[in-house]
């Protein structure tokens, strides 16, 4: 199974921050990965795929990037209401795996 | 708007199966390019994906899970299931149903672009 690391997997930041979080895949896998949020209590939110697309809806605050290991979802300016736990996930090969997790509190 | 939700029992005893159903509303079952998925949280930790359905019974399983789970289609009903047998305390998580997309040359494998609320199941004597 493909492994999915996130780094950090926890940080704080004040509303305005810029964000960056890191997933790291064991192999090669392309640009097939997600991007998800959750709050407490909340089923995830999709806020990208193909490493870089924004789903519907998705404010473009939100970026990704990335291709083959190393991907990077970005928050420009960190908003109120993006204080949540964000999870990657790789769709490259069957077993779908997801990352441990990055919660975004506030400082 | 598609609407997928949970049901079943929030208790299960050490040994027995969990069932568990999903609900598909404002949206069918049978539509494609879309798959049927569910995936578990055990509290406080990250997610895990258990299997995956598309409509005409072609089934994706977790490894690890494979030999427990089974997973089944309802189209009369617009509905489909989980059977995950002899349950253990390491199977207490929230259960969520998801729609997973299929993408061109990423098929069959899936993002979620639209998940259930999820259910507490707790295996507990």
């Amino acid at each position: 199974a493909i492994r999915m690391t996130q780094s950090p997997s926890s940080l704080s930041a004040s509303a305005g921050d810029r964000v960056t979080i890191t997933c790291r895949a064991s192999q090669d896998i392309s640009d097939f990965l997600a991007w998800y949020q959750q709050k407490p209590g909340e089923a995830p939110k999709l806020l990208i795929y193909i490493a870089s697309i924004l789903q519907s809806g998705v404010p473009s605050r939100f970026s990704g990037s990335g291709s083959g290991t190393d991907f990077t979802l970005t928050i420009s300016y960190l908003q109120s209401e993006d204080f949540a736990t964000y999870y990657c996930q790789q769709y490259y090969s069957y077993p779908l795996t997801f990352g441990g997790g990055t919660k975004v509190e506030i400082k | 708007q598609l609407q997928l939700q949970e049901s079943g029992p929030g208790l299960v005893k050490p040994s027995e199966t969990l069932s568990l159903t999903c609900t598909v509303s404002h949206d069918s079952i049978e539509s494609g390019p879309y798959s049927w998925g569910w995936i578990r949280q055990p509290p406080g930790k990250g997610l895990e994906w258990i299997a995956t359905i598309y409509y005409g019974d072609t089934t994706y399983y977790n490894p690890s899970l494979k030999s427990r789970i089974t997973i089944n289609v309802d189209t009369s009903k617009n509905q489909y299931s989980l059977n995950l047998s002899s349950v253990t305390a390491a199977d207490t998580a929230v259960y969520q149903c998801a729609r997973g997309y299929c993408r061109g040359s990423s098929c069959p494998t899936v993002y979620f672009d639209s998940w259930g609320q999820g259910t507490l199941v707790t295996v507990s004597s």
